[in-house]
């Protein structure tokens, strides 16, 4: 599975969209990428997913670039509860196994 | 419908002994994975299995062992317990066309003293 990229932390402000970067710029073309959070000691939640169209849930949207090397997350409505490590992954095949990363340390400000 | 159901939720083991983390699924999900998540570190994958009589080693195998009999059920046992297996465990299932994504239980918290 494709490595992924994501910054270590980053602050948003309660009720703003919070944008979150992913590149994963070797993914190759049967490659999805999957995005989950894990809040505090919970286990991790699966969030969206997407080959190569943007994707749009309950939870959040996901768009990828044409070229798929970076994928953003957005939460559009950040609230204090979104406060989570956001992971981004690659995975070869929709139901195959995941390889985590470092994720992304996100804060939720009042 | 339950989920991904752990048990026990702490444990803790003295160096040497061997004991059974359970994990039990109602979904009928064909793949289960273990993780295994060190303080402030990510998951890391340890055993896997896409439906039952098959499992595959993960990242870090050593140490462990699982076995799939049925689909329900993804039990992950310690041979013999060693202080730097001290982490928080997670069991999760997916179904094979993953679009639902993988569900994660709530983690067995052990300490090996």
């Amino acid at each position: 599975d494709a490595k992924t990229t994501q910054p270590t932390s980053m602050d948003c402000a309660e009720g703003r969209a919070a944008n979150l970067p992913c590149n994963h710029s070797t993914i190759s073309g049967n490659e999805y990428v999957y995005w989950y959070r894990q809040i505090h000691s919970q286990g991790p939640q699966y969030i969206i997913h997407g080959l190569k169209n943007n994707e749009t849930n309950e939870m959040a949207s996901l768009i990828i670039t044409e070229d798929r090397k970076s994928s953003t997350l957005i939460l559009p409505h950040a609230t204090l509860r979104d406060t989570a490590v956001y992971y981004c992954i690659a995975s070869r095949a929709a139901g195959n196994k995941l390889t985590f990363g470092g994720g992304t340390r996100v804060l939720v400000k009042p | 419908n339950a989920g991904v159901t752990q048990t026990p939720k702490f444990q803790v083991l003295k160096t040497g002994q061997s004991m059974t983390l359970q994990c039990a699924q109602d979904m009928n999900h064909e793949y289960m994975s273990w993780y295994r998540q060190d303080p402030g570190m990510g998951l890391r994958l340890i055993h896997y299995s896409v439906g039952a009589g098959i499992t595959d080693q993960g990242e870090v195998p050593n140490g462990y062992n699982v076995s799939r009999s049925t689909t329900e059920d993804f039990p992950l046992r310690l041979l013999s317990a060693a202080p730097s297996q001290t982490s928080v465990y997670f069991c999760a299932s997916s179904e094979r066309t993953g679009n639902y994504g993988y569900t994660f239980g709530s983690g067995t918290r052990l300490t090996v003293v």
